[in-house]
């Protein structure tokens, strides 16, 4: 069974703190990674991909990769109080899975004033 | 951007009904997805589609169909809905190239 795991919160930052998100897997071949936010009665939307080891920043936003490690995080800087929501990692094994993602049970982030 | 759009955003059924969940998306996307979401379970796969005509069982299957006729259109089918069925469904489409979902806004159903 492939599986994907979230730190399991829920985390509470005052704002203005950096929030620390983290996610391990375990099929060693998986190839793409993703950071869902996902607000309360909302659908998911993609935040960030990361598909290479190392760092990848977008605004307030970095994902990192450590695939020796199996280990993929999302670090949050400035955190605003509408950062509040899930926090949903997932995982694409590539190869015949079919474009399926493997999903972590989320991790609840609340950034309080 | 990629569109993917469910027909309802709110769904209220009885039980016994039988449920269509539509799903379209406009990007040409291969594979497309039905997931269903219930607090402290998370996502959880009903089926997906990869091609026209083609789809696999998920996780939990039972209860459920699905049909794909066109690229661009995957329907889910509640043959006969009961109250368990009450949740939030997601439908979602990707690329094979890299994978990464894009989703729809969901329907609530409620099955009374």
């Amino acid at each position: 069974q492939k599986e994907v795991e979230q730190n399991s919160g829920p985390l509470s930052v005052p704002e203005g703190a950096i929030a620390s998100l983290n996610c391990t897997y375990s099929d060693r071949g998986s190839q793409s990674f993703f950071w869902y936010r996902q607000y309360s009665g909302k659908s998911p939307e993609l935040i960030m991909s990361i598909y290479s080891n190392g760092d990848k920043e977008d605004g307030r936003f970095t994902a990192q990769l450590n695939k020796a490690s199996q280990y993929v995080s999302l670090l949050i800087r400035d955190s605003q109080p509408s950062d509040s929501a899930t926090y949903l990692c997932a995982v694409y094994a590539g190869g015949t899975s079919y474009g399926k993602l493997t999903f972590g049970q989320g991790t609840i982030l609340t950034v309080h004033p | 951007d990629v569109k993917v759009t469910q027909s309802s955003r709110y769904l209220v059924k009885r039980t016994g009904e039988k449920v269509f969940l539509e799903c379209v998306q406009d990007m040409d996307h291969e594979n497309m997805f039905w997931y269903r979401q219930d607090p402290g379970l998370g996502l959880r796969l009903i089926y997906f589609s990869y091609d026209v005509k083609m789809k696999e069982k998920g996780d939990i299957p039972e209860g459920y169909s699905v049909s794909r006729e066109k690229k661009e259109r995957f329907s889910l089918i509640l043959e006969s809905a009961s109250t368990n069925q009450t949740s939030m469904y997601l439908c979602a489409s990707s690329s094979p190239v890299l994978g990464g979902y894009t989703f729809g806004s969901g329907t609530r159903l409620t099955v009374v």
